[in-house]
Formats: structure tokens, sequence, C-alpha cells
């Protein structure tokens, strides 16, 4: 049981595709990110998202483009990325987007750029 | 730009024995700490915290403790067991804003029976 839930889990793309990573929480949260993880890298956010409106974009390149249609999904749109995209993308809510409010994380997509 | 520091990058211990992982931070701002724990194949997870104003706080077989001064924290887990093995990652923000908590890049801890 998880109050995150991502999907896909894994998803292979060529450079030319647009597809989409989705996220739900069950948890009520007011908060919910785009984090980045590659290999030996600190966790890299992506996109803040505070009762669905965009608080914070940390200089992600305009090849992933974040929608918050509501308080409890999230999705990352994806076209013309890069192979060094490659990574595990992970979705996350907070009660709050304050500092002190612990992530809840999903499962990830594990996405692959060909 | 801000960061945080973590050490080592794997620690290998036999079971039983304690384990400690440190991190250092450089934005004097931070004022939360928590640590996450993420097993092979699944997501990070809370498994303790810190705020600022306390200088150690324990729960169970994991302790963290905090030198605001010295801009470092550690997490202490004592009698581990195979399940403790993943890796842990610490991380620092002020509570201001969520959109600044930077994580350290992790350790990988392992248990030897």
């Amino acid at each position: 049981e998880t109050g995150v839930t991502q999907t896909p889990r894994h998803l292979v793309m060529g450079m030319t595709n647009k597809k989409s990573l989705k996220c739900e929480q069950h948890l009520g949260h007011n908060a919910m990110y785009w984090y980045k993880q590659s290999a030996k890298k600190p966790l890299e956010l992506m996109f803040v998202y505070s009762l669905e409106e965009r608080v914070e974009n940390n200089s992600v390149p305009s090849r992933f483009s974040p929608e918050c249609p509501n308080s409890s999904h999230l999705f990352l749109h994806l076209h013309t990325l890069q192979p060094e995209d490659s990574a595990l993308y992970l979705c996350a809510s907070s009660q709050d987007p304050v500092g002190n409010s612990p992530l809840h994380f999903g499962n990830g997509t594990r996405l692959t750029v060909t | 730009g801000e960061n945080v520091e973590q050490h080592p990058s794997t620690l290998s211990v036999q079971e039983g024995d304690s384990a400690v992982i440190k991190c250092t931070y450089s934005d004097s701002a931070s004022n939360y700490f928590p640590w996450y724990k993420q097993e092979l194949g699944k997501r990070p997870q809370l498994i303790i915290d810190i705020r600022s104003n306390v200088g150690e706080k324990k729960d169970q077989r994991i302790a963290v403790t905090l030198n605001k001064t010295a801009k470092h924290f550690s997490l202490h887990i004592t009698e581990t067991q195979p399940e403790d093995s993943a890796v842990y990652f610490c991380a620092a923000s002020p509570y201001s804003s969520a959109s600044k908590i930077i994580f350290g890049s992790g350790t990988r801890l392992s248990i030897r029976p």
C-alpha cells in the first residue's frame, strides 16, 4: 500500500517520442514534487507545486513539462529527451510546501532514453 | 551554491555492530534535517528527522545528532540487522521553503551476516 502512486514503473522511449509520467497522492497533501534520481548523485528537485500552483522550477530544460490539474495529481510530460535524461523520476508529496514537512515518495518511474 | 556532503559513500558492517553516517551542510539557514532510507528498487522513506532546536533524537535503534555550530549531523544505527541494508540519504532545509531542501549523495550500507 502506498500513499503516492506512480505510473508507469518503467519507460523506454526514443529521443523523438512524447510520453507522460503520472503521479497520484492519496494523503490529502497540499504540495507535490518531481525529483530526478541519477546514479551516485544527490536527489535533484525539478518542480514544486502547492495547491496546483507551480512554486518552483529549478532551471529544468523545457523538454520536461509539468502539469498539476488538482492537488492529488501530477504529470510530467516528456518530449525530445536526451540519453542523459535516463534516470529514476520520483514523485513526492508533503503536507505543506515548507522545509520541515516530510516528503512521501512514490516508487518512481525508471526512464531509459534510447 | 549550497550543498550537503555525506560520508562515507559505502559502508559495510558486521551484523550486530553499529553504523555511523555523517553529513555536513553549508546553508546556515538550514534548521530541518531528515534522513531517508531507500531499499533496493523501492522508494525513499523518512526514518528520522531532527530540528535545529534539538541536539539529539532517538527512535529505538536509530539516533540522529546535530551540531549546529559545526554544521554537521550524523545518523547512528545500533545492533544492525540485515534489513538495515539500504541507501541512506541525509538532507538539510530551512523551514521556510521546501524548494530549498538539499540532499546528500547517499551512503550504501551493507550488513554482513
